[in-house]
């Protein structure tokens, strides 16, 4: 059983330029969760989706950055116009239907690595 | 708000106990998580307790939790050199709302 897949591990752009990063969940799993890291920063949580839906996005700067959840594909994180300041690691989680209440856990994938020339 | 602290660095000599400490301020947490992030990979849950615990042991991991003092620590005997990593702490109210993370400890073991 596959984990979360991440597309691409490394992205390079120039300022104003567009990145979009996509996650494929776990097999069985519909709910995706993206965190930013900045260097020497912890996690900070952006965005919440299901399927077709946006859970929650209190984490999400509210211009430049989109997410998208469809009912066919992965998930993707769209960040247009990039700036230096979004050089950071972009990590998906996903989790099951039903978040396992013995453990609540979430599993990620191994990051997207974007750098802002 | 949330807020969760852990210390930034910890080093340690292979074969002693490494302890990292977490605090969060969130009263009302209920799930207390422990992730271990290698150089250039994802996050990987180790363990996790509950707010009603106050220990938990997981083979060469033990997890203390006060909850009075919102502190949470991890312990890991006999420390390896496979064993250096970034250990993130993590809080969650419900096992169904987002996760908050500390901004990690790293853990360098030398031999």
């Amino acid at each position: 059983n596959a984990g979360v897949m991440q597309n691409p591990r490394h992205l390079v752009r120039r300022r104003g330029q567009e990145a979009r990063l996509r996650c494929s969940p776990m097999k069985g799993h519909s709910h995706v969760y993206w965190y930013r890291q900045l260097p020497e920063e912890g996690l900070k949580f952006m965005v919440y989706l299901q399927k077709e839906n946006i859970i929650d996005e209190s984490g999400m700067p509210k211009e430049r950055f989109s997410a998208e959840f469809p009912k066919e594909g992965p998930s993707i994180l769209r960040i247009q116009q990039v700036v230096r300041g979004d050089s950071a690691a972009y990590f998906c989680a996903s989790s099951p239907t039903y978040r396992d209440v013995n453990t609540g856990e979430l599993f990620f994938g191994e990051g997207s690595r974007l750098t802002v020339l | 708000g949330e807020d969760v602290e852990q210390s930034l660095f910890l080093s340690v000599r292979e074969g002693d106990s490494s302890v990292i400490n977490c605090t969060y301020t969130d009263s009302s947490s209920t799930y207390l998580y422990w992730y271990k992030q290698e150089p250039g990979a994802g996050l990987q849950l180790l363990t996790y307790i509950f707010s009603n615990m106050d220990m938990k042991q997981d083979q060469r991991l033990t997890v203390l939790l006060n909850k009075k003092d919102k502190h949470l620590s991890l312990r890991i005997a006999d420390t390896q050199t496979g064993d250096s990593a970034i250990y993130f702490c993590a809080e969650s109210v419900s096992g169904y709302s987002t996760l908050t993370f500390g901004k990690g400890t790293m853990l360098l073991v030398s031999p």
